[in-house]
């Protein structure tokens, strides 16, 4: 059973700091891995993808990558109160059709 | 560009009812679809998926069924509506091939009453 852990939160950060958002997965065999933004009563949306160990940025978002001990994390650096939503992560096998997806991580920015 | 349109958007039906939701993409050709349902505060569940006209694999034994008449096309239907069938659908779709890069629809929100 392919398993993706994401704590529910919610988290608080103010605004202007870094959110730090985690997530594990049990599949040793994982080779892609993704960041969903979802706001409140609206549809997943994807920003950002990641496929090797390390940092990737893309603005102020940067994901995080370490396979050795199976996490992805996304830092959301000087949050602002628009990027209140829920966090997704989910995670792709070789040869899978199919991402398995956390239940998401609520985060809240407040002024 | 690609894009990809859900409709309807909300929905009440009663109990017993049957439901059609339908959704297609533009802009690209043999993508998988998906459908997932997301009740209220919980995570993602798979319902179905395609990667090709009629080929649909049904994560989820119960009373929906999908259908891909089209390359662009999938349809999620049931005969009768559970209370239980509450929740809101969101169909999405991803180049084909084996890539977790999904792309969503704007979702249908059911409420069976």
């Amino acid at each position: 059973q392919k398993e993706v852990e994401q704590n529910s939160g919610p988290l608080s950060v103010p605004e202007g700091a870094i959110a730090s958002l985690n997530c594990t997965y049990s599949d040793r065999g994982s080779q892609s891995f993704f960041w969903y933004r979802q706001y409140s009563g609206k549809s997943p949306e994807l920003i950002m993808s990641i496929y090797s160990n390390g940092d990737k940025e893309d603005g102020r978002f940067t994901a995080q990558l370490n396979k050795a001990s199976q996490y992805v994390s996304l830092l959301i650096r000087d949050s602002q109160p628009s990027d209140s939503a829920t966090y997704l992560c989910a995670v792709n096998g070789g040869g899978s059709y199919i991402p398995t997806f956390g239940r998401g991580t609520s985060l809240i920015v407040h002024p | 560009s690609q894009t990809i349109h859900q409709w309807p958007a909300t929905l009440v039906q009663p109990v017993g009812s049957p439901l059609s939701l339908e959704c297609t993409v533009e802009g690209t050709s043999n993508p998988n679809l998906y459908w997932y349902r997301q009740a209220a505060g919980r995570g993602l569940q798979l319902l179905f998926y395609s990667v090709g006209i009629g080929q649909i694999s049904s994560e989820v034994p119960q009373n929906l069924s999908a259908s891909r008449p089209q390359d662009r096309q999938f349809i999620l239907s049931s005969k009768k509506l559970l209370l239980s069938d509450s929740g809101f659908y969101l169909c999405a779709w991803s180049v084909g091939g084996n890539t977790g890069e999904l792309f969503f629809g704007e979702g249908s929100r059911l409420t069976v009453l």
